[in-house]
């Protein structure tokens, strides 16, 4: 299973863009990678998920570079409201994706 | 539309009592899970149901059991609570094991 490596935590301020980078250096030729995002006593919420190049969905885009051995999650002008911890995941299929210890986002006024 | 329904949201036990974590949904999903999350750690899978009718280990199943009654119903079973069992349980499904994962808003059990 691929191990991911990401930031602890990261402070932005409010209507910055934020780029969150994952490492996943034994990542699989089949697996995907899942960014889910948890808000203080909530389950997680998925946000984006892609294989290879660049993804972008109506909250964030995921860039990853050809090798595939990172990638970055980027939330464009960010609010108070997404401070949160962000997940990077890597796995085949959801019975073998590990939720690492994520990266704290806190969002200043 | 409710999602992934969790009952109780909190619950104290003392070591040794059972206890059964109900889980349902009603978005017509196949697959369902149950992750178990400690302070200041990710979630861990427990037990993982494909499709009803099946059920497979996650990585830290020991002291747990599971049933999928049903399509919308997937239940985890607290035989003997220990202390180490303490933490905030999630319940998830998907459409199938390849696509996203919808959580609830977790059980918060204390055992002492």
């Amino acid at each position: 299973l691929a191990k991911t490596t990401q930031p602890i935590s990261m402070d932005s301020y409010e209507g910055q863009e934020v780029n969150i980078t994952c490492s996943h250096n034994n990542i699989a030729t089949n697996d995907y990678i899942t960014w889910y995002q948890q808000f203080p006593s909530q389950g997680p919420r998925f946000i984006i998920q892609g294989y290879k190049t660049k993804v972008t969905n109506e909250v964030a885009s995921l860039f990853i570079p050809a090798d595939r051995k990172s990638s970055t999650l980027s939330l464009p002008r960010v609010s108070l409201s997404d401070t949160a911890v962000y997940y990077c995941l890597v796995g085949f299929n959801n019975n073998d994706m590990r939720f690492g210890a994520g990266t704290r986002l806190t969002v200043k006024p | 539309n409710a999602g992934v329904t969790q009952t109780p949201k909190f619950q104290v036990l003392k070591t040794g009592q059972s206890m059964t974590l109900q889980c349902a949904q009603d978005m017509n999903h196949n697959s369902m899970y149950w992750y178990r999350q400690d302070p200041g750690m990710g979630l861990r899978l427990i037990y993982y149901s494909a499709s009803e009718g099946t059920t497979d280990k996650g990585e830290v199943p020991n002291g747990y059991n599971v049933s999928r009654l049903n399509k919308r119903e997937f239940s985890l079973r607290l035989e003997s609570a220990a202390p180490s069992q303490t933490s905030v349980y999630f319940c998830a499904s998907s459409p199938d094991s390849y696509t996203e994962a919808f959580f609830g808003q977790g059980t918060r059990l204390t055992v002492v």
